[in-house]
């Protein structure tokens, strides 16, 4: 059964980079899509972009100038990178897989939140 | 960018009682409509994918139905379990969007 496991820093300043790290187990990284979606505190769900094995990505229009997401192979990891943060992406951040693209996900990491406060 | 809207955005009902939830897209979805279960502190847990296809797991009481713009997630029997918020999302065109969710309270 596949599981996602993700860790990275929570509490960020304002213009500084978010950075965070999901671990994929019981599966490769080959043949899915791997996605990173957020959701502000009490609000809706917001998809930020995903990789596939080779690097490939695709980022939502919204967040493409500060969004970089970037794959470990040998590690079966993937990351997330969004610069120049403000209060507005205070938010739980979580990695999913997908199956296509677009796609729907399924299974989901258990979240992390980052907080963006001076 | 396809809007999902969904309604209503509270649905207070009793255990035992049918649940009707709706989503409704800003244009055609075809049938690549899922939905969504979140409780407070998890991550959404996939229910239904391509509309109409429970995922693996997913009691038989979850049903989704609907084409094109207009969808429905239908809970038959609320067990105490099923209270929390659910998402609709399309991924017929690109970027994928969700719904702002219904959350389903216990009345």
């Amino acid at each position: 059964q596949v599981q996602l496991q993700q860790w990275g820093a929570g509490l960020l300043k304002p213009s500084e980079t978010l950075s965070l790290t999901c671990a994929v187990y019981g599966e490769s990284l080959s043949a899915f899509y791997w996605s990173w979606i957020r959701q502000p505190p009490g609000k809706g769900l917001e998809w930020i972009g995903d990789i596939i094995d080779s690097g490939s990505t695709n980022y939502n229009p919204s967040l493409e100038s500060r969004v970089t997401l970037s794959v470990d192979t040998s590690k079966n990891l993937f990351s997330l990178r969004l610069n120049s943060v403000t209060a507005a992406d205070t938010a739980v951040y979580y990695c999913a897989r997908g199956r296509q693209f677009p796609s729907q996900f399924d299974p989901w990491g258990q979240g992390t939140l980052v907080t963006v406060s001076s | 960018e396809i809007v999902l809207t969904q309604s209503p955005a509270t649905l207070s009902l009793s255990p035992g009682e049918r649940a009707t939830l709706s989503c409704r897209a800003s244009q055609s979805v075809k049938s690549y409509l899922a939905w969504y279960q979140q409780k407070p502190g998890q991550a959404p847990r996939l229910l239904i994918y391509d509309a109409s296809n429970r995922a693996t797991g997913v009691p038989a009481r979850f049903s989704g139905s609907g084409s094109g713009t207009d969808f429905t997630l239908t809970i038959s029997s609320l067990h105490p379990e099923d209270f929390a918020v659910y998402y609709c999302q399309q991924r017929s065109n690109w970027p994928p969007t969700f719904g702002q969710g219904t959350k389903v309270e216990i009345k």
